[in-house]
């Protein structure tokens, strides 16, 4: 069964705790994306990585970290520098979808909400 | 840097009737797609429709359909015979080159019966 896992659905933290978020595909996927979501913000981008131990700063890149070991999998830590990590999170994949175009295609997300 | 913006933080429709979300871009690249994604309630991100800014035909799948205006950089989303399960907020987003999409802040569409 193809597809992004994202777990856990959702996850508490004490603030001053790192906490990392796991992403995990089996669409053999080179490209893999952290996004955030906030109420009236949209998606931003936090980190992508094209390739396996390669990575880019997304727009909101700050108090976040990110590692590419394999080609599966893309954790999210999310650290203690990071000011206000209480926010929904997706993972997403960049791969050829039905009709041979590239797309993205998201994972279930992740609530994190740190007290 | 690409821009995209999404003018009605919120819109409702009557079940069965049309409604029509706005979406406008920046760019100065002469090649790029245009998405339209759903959030339900569940929060999934889902494809809606997809629009090549080399195809003058507008894109259209099903109850949905695209105007896509490349000079005045304008990318609506049609939702025609809206239904109950259409409720979702609506993202429209941007992608060109190796850069990764970028997406409006969304607009929440309800669907009142």
């Amino acid at each position: 069964d193809g597809g992004i896992t994202q777990s856990p659905k959702y996850l508490f933290r004490k603030e001053g705790q790192n906490v990392t978020l796991s992403c995990e595909q089996n669409l053999n996927h080179d490209a893999m994306y952290w996004y955030r979501q906030d109420p009236g913000q949209g998606l931003r981008l936090i980190y992508y990585s094209q390739i396996v131990n390669d990575f880019q700063k997304g727009d909101i890149a700050e108090g976040y970290s990110v590692s590419r070991e394999k080609k599966e999998s893309f954790p999210l830590t999310v650290t203690s520098a990071q000011k206000n990590p209480t926010a929904f999170y997706l993972c997403a994949t960049e791969g050829r979808g039905d009709q041979g175009y590239y797309e993205q295609y998201f994972g279930p997300g992740t609530r994190l909400t740190v007290t | 840097a690409q821009t995209v913006t999404q003018s009605q933080p919120e819109m409702s429709v009557q079940e069965a009737e049309t409604v029509t979300l706005s979406c406008t871009y920046d760019t100065s690249e002469s090649n790029y797609y245009l998405f339209w994604y759903k959030q339900p309630p569940s929060r999934q991100m889902i494809l809606v429709i997809r629009q090549e800014a080399y195809k003058q035909q507008n894109a259209t799948e099903n109850r949905f359909s695209v105007n896509f205006q490349k000079a005045a950089k304008s990318f609506s989303l049609k939702i025609s015979d809206s239904q109950l399960g259409d409720t979702a907020m609506y993202f429209c987003a941007f992608i060109s080159g190796n850069t990764p999409l970028v997406f409006g802040k969304g607009t929440r569409l309800s669907v009142i019966a």
